[in-house]
C-alpha cells in the first residue's frame, strides 16, 4: 500500500501569496493529522480531522492558516497570505479508526517564504 | 497539559556499541502511549517502537528496546549494536490515544562514530 503522500514535497514563496499543501492519507485511514516543524517551536500539531470532521484545531496559529478535508482522500493547508514566519515543514499523518493504532507520517512539505 | 523533555540535544556512539536516548513526560492520565520516531536527512518521520502504558512489560523491536518506568515517567530507548544507519533526530512523543494528537519532546541527534 502507498502511505500518505503529500504534495509538493518543497515551495518557494514570495510573502503575501497564497500557499497551499495537500495531503492523500493512506486508504481507510479515519484520522488525518496536520504537524509542522520549525527550529524555534520544535513538532506541532495544527489541527486533526476525524471522518473529515476537524476535531482539534486549537493548534492553528491564527486566521491565516486553513484547513480542509472534502473526502476520506485528500485534505489541503492553506496559508493566505503568507509570511516569512510561516517557513517550516509541515507533514501529514493518517491512523485507522482504532484509540490504539500509531499515526505514519507522510515526507513532508519543505515551505520557505521570502 | 502533557509534556515530553528531551534532555539530550546530541549523543554520539561508536559503531556496533549500544547507546541510550533519555526521554521524560509529564501526564495526569493512567493509560497513554510513548512512541519513539527517527527522523534521518530525508525528514521522513519512522516510528521505531511503541509502548503502551498498561503493558508492564518493555517494548522491543529488534535491536531497538525501551525502559518505561510509568511511577518515574521515564521512557528511554536503547540501541544495541549501533549501525551507520541509525545516524538520526530521535523524537520521543506522547499521545493519550493512539489517534490523538502527539506531543513530541525536542529530539536527539545522533551520530554513529565508524
Amino acid at each position: 500500500d502507498a502511505g500518505v503522500i503529500q504534495s509538493p514535497r518543497h515551495e518557494v514563496t514570495e510573502m503575501g501569496q497564497e500557499v497551499t499543501l495537500r495531503c492523500k492519507p493512506i486508504s481507510g485511514h479515519d484520522y488525518l493529522f496536520w504537524y509542522r516543524q520549525t527550529m524555534m517551536r520544535g513538532l506541532e500539531l495544527l489541527i486533526y480531522f476525524n471522518n473529515n470532521v476537524p476535531i482539534d484545531d486549537s493548534g492553528m496559529p491564527e486566521d491565516r492558516f486553513s484547513a480542509k478535508m472534502p473526502n476520506a482522500s485528500f485534505s489541503t493547508l492553506k496559508i493566505q497570505p503568507s509570511e516569512p514566519r510561516d517557513s517550516a515543514v509541515y507533514f501529514c499523518a493518517s491512523t485507522p479508526k482504532r484509540s490504539t493504532d500509531t499515526q505514519y507520517f507522510g515526507p513532508g512539505t519543505r515551505l520557505t517564504v521570502l | 497539559a502533557q509534556t515530553v523533555t528531551q534532555s539530550q540535544p546530541e549523543m554520539s556512539v561508536q559503531e556496533a556499541e549500544t547507546v541510550t536516548l533519555s526521554c521524560t513526560y509529564d501526564t495526569s492520565e493512567s493509560d497513554y502511549y510513548l512512541f519513539w520516531y527517527k527522523q534521518p536527512p530525508s525528514r521522513q518521520m519512522i516510528l521505531v517502537i511503541r509502548q503502551e502504558a498498561y503493558k508492564q512489560q518493555n517494548a522491543t523491536e529488534n535491536r531497538f528496546s525501551v525502559n518505561f518506568q510509568k511511577a518515574a515517567k521515564s521512557f528511554s530507548l536503547k540501541i544495541s549494536d549501533s549501525q551507520l544507519g541509525d545516524a538520526a533526530m530521535y523524537f520521543c512523543a506522547y499521545s493519550r490515544f493512539g489517534n490523538e494528537k502527539l506531543t513530541f519532546g525536542t529530539g536527539t541527534r545522533l551520530t554513529i562514530i565508524p
